[in-house]
């Protein structure tokens, strides 16, 4: 089955510094890889996702995120980070080689943005 | 609706009562899933509907906890004597279809504690 891991559970940045939080995954066909972010007592919010074309992806509020499949990563970025963006942000797969819409999620990191 | 609605937003009751859980999807997404989402977890999936039947349900953990979406919209989660390790936050989300490409959109959650 298809799987995420975000190796980092906590991610701290100063504001306007770049940012990086990680993903990597496991599927056995093409991966449809996805990131959301959580705020505090609200739902999960989508950023943006690969599903094929251009590695480089962009999203919402000024994040991308590469897609590196010699790697199997998925890495989310921003080049210059802002207190707002302090948050859950979570990776997510699914396998566009199976007929089924089991996506599955990592377990989180918390980005935190310091004035 | 303009976006997925969850009601309760929170639930406190006593270990082995039975809890019902409402989901309101998007209007005209044919596609929900329900997620249990534990503290410090990613989202883990439970159930996927697409329409008005369970596509699949092998997230579902025990013959305890049961979905139906009877006119393929509104869904309820239902759990049958609940223990303490049913604590999460149940999350309900909706997509256009069944295309693994799709976006899910989530609700806010409802927040179940069993005392």
């Amino acid at each position: 089955a298809q799987s995420v891991a975000q190796p980092e559970d906590q991610v701290n940045v100063a504001e306007g510094n770049p940012l990086t939080v990680k993903c990597t995954y496991s599927v056995s066909g093409n991966p449809y890889l996805f990131w959301y972010v959580q705020y505090p007592n609200r739902g999960l919010q989508f950023l943006l996702k690969y599903i094929t074309g251009d590695n480089l992806v962009k999203g919402s509020y000024g994040f991308e995120a590469e897609f590196n499949k010699s790697q199997t990563s998925f890495h989310l970025k921003k080049p210059s980070a802002l207190v707002s963006d302090s948050a859950l942000y979570f990776c997510a797969v699914r396998d566009g080689g199976l007929n089924n819409n089991d996506m599955r999620f990592g377990a989180g990191t918390r980005l935190t943005v310091k004035p | 609706g303009a976006g997925v609605s969850q009601t309760p937003s929170n639930k406190v009751t006593e270990k082995g009562k039975y809890v019902e859980l409402r989901c309101d999807p998007i209007s005209g997404h044919t596609a929900l899933y329900w997620y249990r989402q534990s503290l410090g977890q990613g989202p883990e999936f439970l159930i996927y509907f697409q329409g008005t039947g369970a596509a699949d349900d092998s997230g579902l953990p025990n013959d305890r906890f049961f979905a139906v979406r009877p006119e393929g919209s509104v869904s309820t989660l239902k759990i049958q004597r609940t223990e303490r390790g049913d604590s999460a936050v149940y999350l309900c989300a909706s997509s256009r279809d069944r295309s693994g490409a799709n976006v899910l959109t989530f609700g806010a959650g409802s927040r179940l504690t069993v005392l």
